[in-house]
Formats: C-alpha cells, structure tokens, sequence
C-alpha cells in the first residue's frame, strides 16, 4: 500500500498568514493527488485535484504543487474559514489512501 | 443539484450485519466511480471500497471479505453490505461520487455505525 504522510499535524497560524502543509508519498504517484479540507462534524470538500487543478468554486487562494513524492497545499493568505482539517489522498492504486491530516488552528 | 444522501446507520453488536444507503440525485450512479470512506470517531479518513462505471469493485484489507459495496440502477442508489462487522468498524461512513477518476465531490453527510454489545 502508498503511505500518506502529513506534515504537520496541527498548525496555528493568524488570518493573513501563508500556510503550506507536506504531504509525502511512499513511493511515486505521479501527480494523482487530491486535497480536501473538512470542518467539525462536516464532510470532506474537495480542494484540488491531479496535485495542482483547482475545484471550481474554490478560492483562488489555495493552491497545490508537486509530483512523483513530494505534494504542497499552500493557502496565500488564511482567512476565518479556513480553519479546519486538510487531508491529502493519493489516487496512483488502489487501495486509495489518505494522509493522516493537517489541523490549522487560530493562534 | 448533485447531492448524496446516506442511511442505515446504527448500532450493531459485534458479528452483526448492516447495509448501508446512499441515494443519488442530479446525476446518474453508474456513469461513475463512486467509494465509500468512512472516518472513525477523533481519527482520519479512510478509504473502505469503490465501484467503477463499469462495475468494477474494489476493498480495503481490513473490510475484504466482510463488505460488499454495490448499486441499483433502478434505484440510482449505492450500498454498503457489513457483515461480520467489528468493533473497529464503528466510524461515520460516507458515500462520495468519483469525479471523472478517484478524486471525490460531492461526499454524502454520513451516517455512524456504532458496533458495540
């Protein structure tokens, strides 16, 4: 199986800071990678997907970059609705696998 | 509007069996993948199985075997078949509808299943 691995786990941060959140494959996915970020007792929503395509409707401030291993959320300036879990999940083989998750909370 | 709505949740005693409900509307099930994933109570998300357009199916270890997922065109409905289920089965389970690959929106609000005796 791909291991996801996240880094950090939590993160606090200010609105108006830039945040970037890792996201390290076992082994090369290509770019077949999608983020999703969820809020408390909510579902998942995606973000991005194939590692930097922007979901329609999603704020022009988050962006994904990346490829082979190596994977970026980065949001440009946090704003009160951003803070939440993010979750990366590589789509390369099955089965799909998740990261373990980025808490961004207010600092 | 593209919405999910899932049911059959539940608590359910060790060994049981449940069958989960997730109903489509503004789209069609089968011209898509579709997974469950299922996220247990503090923890992350983990993919449980996913059924192809085209049929296919596809099983995490920890439920190959026990799990069945499947749909009902004439009901534009997928399922989740739990039997033999397991304590570490108690999560929030949820049914999401693959966008033209693995990658999923929009995911249903989820239903608990709680196994416990």
């Amino acid at each position: 199986d791909i291991q996801m691995t996240q880094s950090p786990s939590t993160l606090s941060a200010s609105v108006g800071d830039r945040v970037t959140i890792t996201c390290r494959a076992s082994q090369s996915i290509s770019s077949w990678l999608a983020w999703y970020q969820q809020k408390p007792g909510k579902a998942p929503k995606l973000l991005v997907y194939k590692a930097s395509s922007l979901e329609n409707g999603v704020p022009s401030r988050f962006s994904g970059s990346g490829s082979g291993t190596e994977f970026t959320l980065t949001i440009s300036s946090l704003q009160p609705d951003d803070f939440a879990t993010y979750y990366c999940q590589q789509y390369h083989t099955y089965p799909l696998t998740f990261g373990g998750g980025t808490t961004v909370e207010i600092k | 509007e593209v919405q999910l709505v899932e049911s059959g949740g539940g608590l359910i005693q060790p060994g049981g069996s449940l069958r989960l409900s997730c109903a489509a509307s503004g789209f069609i099930v089968n011209t898509n993948y579709m997974s469950w994933v299922r996220q247990a109570p503090g923890k992350g998300l983990e993919w449980v199985s996913v059924i192809q357009s085209g049929g296919s199916t596809y099983y995490a270890d920890s439920v190959k075997g026990r799990f069945t997922i499947s749909r009902d065109d004439s009901k534009n409905t997928l399922y989740l078949q739990m039997n033999s289920v397991r304590a570490e089965d108690t999560a929030v389970y949820y049914c999401a509808r693959g966008k033209a690959d693995n990658w999923y929106d929009p995911w249903g609000q989820g239903t608990l299943v709680t196994v416990s005796s």
